[in-house]
Parts: structure tokens; sequence; C-alpha cells
């Protein structure tokens, strides 16, 4: 099974910016808009963040935003809060299957 | 709300089956396709199984595929993975999830765990 590509961790101060990349290639994302996002703490089930690359399911805070360029896909954490330190999962669709990325720690200093 | 609670799983010997069961509610079920997502320990999810809303089409990993049977019952509003020839790669905690949204994972339940060991 592929995996996408993502950093072991990033870390940032409340309140700052955060973005974690998520590297495939032209069989997922660069072909699908079947981008989507998750956050996981530990212990508990993985949750949806954003879908469709960049949107945002209700109930989602606008600090968290997404984006795409080629075969990289990008997520972007604004105004860094103390309970944004979780995992964090890209995934794509791939024809007739989906690959996720490997997990990214957020960390808040 | 949507809530999904999965069920069935527990400690196996390699080569014995399993059967998960997970209950959905808060959603019209027979609307959407479901997925089963395993997730090993410290590892990354991984989706073994998809079942459009009427059951008419499923599609599962490599991983699984010949071994792991999707299935669901719209008039009780739940979903099935039977599992069958189990090895201890197939350790994980299993989610069953509900794509809303193609292509997406919107909703998780909180997992079963199936562990494979002699």
């Amino acid at each position: 099974q592929s995996t996408l590509t993502q950093p072991r961790s990033v870390s940032g101060s409340p309140g700052q910016s955060v973005t974690i990349s998520c590297i495939g290639t032209s069989s997922d994302i660069g072909t699908y808009n079947y981008v989507s996002w998750y956050q996981q703490y530990p212990g508990k089930a993985p949750q949806l963040l954003i879908y469709d690359v960049y949107q945002r399911p209700s109930g989602v805070p606008d600090r968290f935003s997404g984006s795409k360029s080629g075969n990289t896909a990008s997520l972007t954490i604004s105004g860094l809060q103390a309970d944004d330190e979780a995992d964090y999962y890209c995934c794509s669709y791939a024809t007739r299957s989906f690959v996720f990325g490997t997990a990214t720690k957020v960390t808040v200093l | 709300q949507v809530q999904l609670v999965e069920s069935g799983g527990g400690v196996v010997q390699p080569g014995r089956s399993l059967r998960l069961s997970c209950a959905a509610s808060g959603f019209t079920f027979s609307r959407y396709g479901m997925y089963w997502v395993r997730q090993a320990p410290g590892k990354g999810p991984e989706c073994v199984a998809v079942i459009s809303n009427d059951g008419g089409n499923q599609y599962y990993a490599d991983s699984v595929e010949g071994r792991f049977t999707i299935s669901r019952d719209n008039s009780k509003n739940t979903l099935f993975l039977q599992m069958i020839s189990l090895r201890p790669d197939d350790t994980a905690m299993y989610y069953c999830s509900v794509e809303i949204h193609g292509g997406t994972f919107d909703y998780w339940g909180q997992g079963t765990l199936v562990t494979v060991s002699s």
C-alpha cells in the first residue's frame, strides 16, 4: 500500500500559523480533487477537517484551510490553539482506492 | 446527529474468522456509501472496503481482497464486515465511516479493536 508523504512533525506557538504538506503523485492528488484532511487525538477516531481540497464541513473553524498545487496538498492552521495539538492525516482518492498520508504531529509550544 | 457504533471485535487466532457490525443512526442510511477503515497501532488509516448505498457495488483493498466481505442491511441501518483467514497483520482498530461527500470519510465511529494472535 502506497502512502502520501507528510512531515513527521510541525510546531508553532499559540497564535502562529503552521502548514502541513502532503506529497502524492499524478495517480492520486495530481488527478483528483477528492483530497481530505483528518484530525486525530490520541485514542480517538479521526475527524474530518477538510474535504474536496479546501471545503470545510459545518462546525470546523475557518482557521483550518486546505489547498492543492500539482501533486501536493497542504493544510494550514492559522491562529494556532492549544487544542490543535493532535495528529493530522491527508487522504486522496486514487482510482477505486484511497491513499492516506503518514501522520503529522502538530505541537503547540 | 450522526452516530456510528461498531461492535464484534476481539482477540482471534490466525486463520479464524470474525464479523464486525456497525449500527448507524442520525442520517438516512440507505442514501450513502459506507466504508470500513482500519488503523494498525502507530500507523495511518487504511480503507479496506467500500460499499455503495444500495449494496450493489463493493471495492476492497488489495490487502484484504478475497478474505473480507462488506455488506449492509438498509432495513436495519447496519453495516457488516465479514473477515476470514485472519492474519496477524490484520490486527488494528476497525472503524466504519459514512460518505456524505464524494470520496470523503465524513463521520467515523469509535472503532472496534481486532487482535489476531495465537
